[in-house]
């Protein structure tokens, strides 16, 4: 079957740096997506990776090793409004999309 | 703001009412979809609709249809539903289905309690 994993809840402090790890089975690989969900609102888009490697985009990055079927969302310099659910989802051989259950960001002044 | 409005953003309904959900995108997209949120699981995808044509329909309950006039509008009917329904639903839309860049926008939800 196909599964994704990711921690259910993580709890950071405003200014540091947080990891949310995300690790992947699926039947076909076709890219790698983060978004962002805030309590009671839309998931909105963060990155795409389908390539290895890291993509930038100012305080929030995101790894992809296809290999190990693995992919990480790094945010910096967090703020308190970076408190969210962090959704994992990748893109199968039939371009469907496959989602992990989310990852609630706490941040602690 | 999206681009993905749904209406209403919360219903509560009995289980023999029928209602209905609303999504409109106005993006230009050619694929909408519905997926219900259940707390800390996964998001289910329920249906698919490419060029107002439906293409996926991953073993919903008849109790829930989908219906899409055209491009730019979605909804699911929502008859004699059960307690465990209660959900967000979320509706979204993207340019085309079946491209790796395809990238989905969603929108708000409707927050469902069946009573």
């Amino acid at each position: 079957g196909q599964n994704i994993d990711q921690p259910t809840e993580m709890t950071a402090t405003e200014g540091a740096i947080v990891q949310i790890n995300c690790t992947y089975q699926t039947s076909g690989f076709n890219g790698l997506f983060w978004y962002q969900q805030h309590a009671g609102e839309a998931p909105t888009f963060l990155s795409y990776n389908v390539l290895d490697g890291l993509e930038e985009k100012g305080r929030f990055s995101s790894f992809l090793s296809r290999s190990k079927g693995y992919s990480y969302l790094l945010l910096k310099e967090l703020q308190m409004k970076d408190s969210a659910s962090y959704l994992c989802a990748v893109m199968d051989s039939n371009y469907q999309l496959i989602w992990g259950a989310g990852t609630k960001l706490i941040i602690k002044p | 703001e999206t681009g993905v409005t749904q209406t209403p953003r919360h219903l509560v309904m009995g289980m023999t009412n029928k209602k209905s959900l609303k999504c409109e995108q106005h993006l230009g997209h050619n694929a909408m979809y519905w997926y219900k949120q259940s707390a800390k699981k996964p998001l289910e995808l329920m249906f698919v609709y490419s060029l107002e044509e439906r293409v996926e329909n991953n073993s919903v309950p008849s109790r829930f249809s989908p219906e899409c006039p055209n491009s730019s509008h979605l909804f699911l009917h929502l008859h004699t539903l059960q307690p465990e329904d209660s959900a967000l639903y979320l509706c979204a839309s993207s340019q085309d289905m079946g491209t790796g860049t395809d990238t989905q926008y969603f929108g708000p939800g409707t927050r469902l309690t069946v009573l």
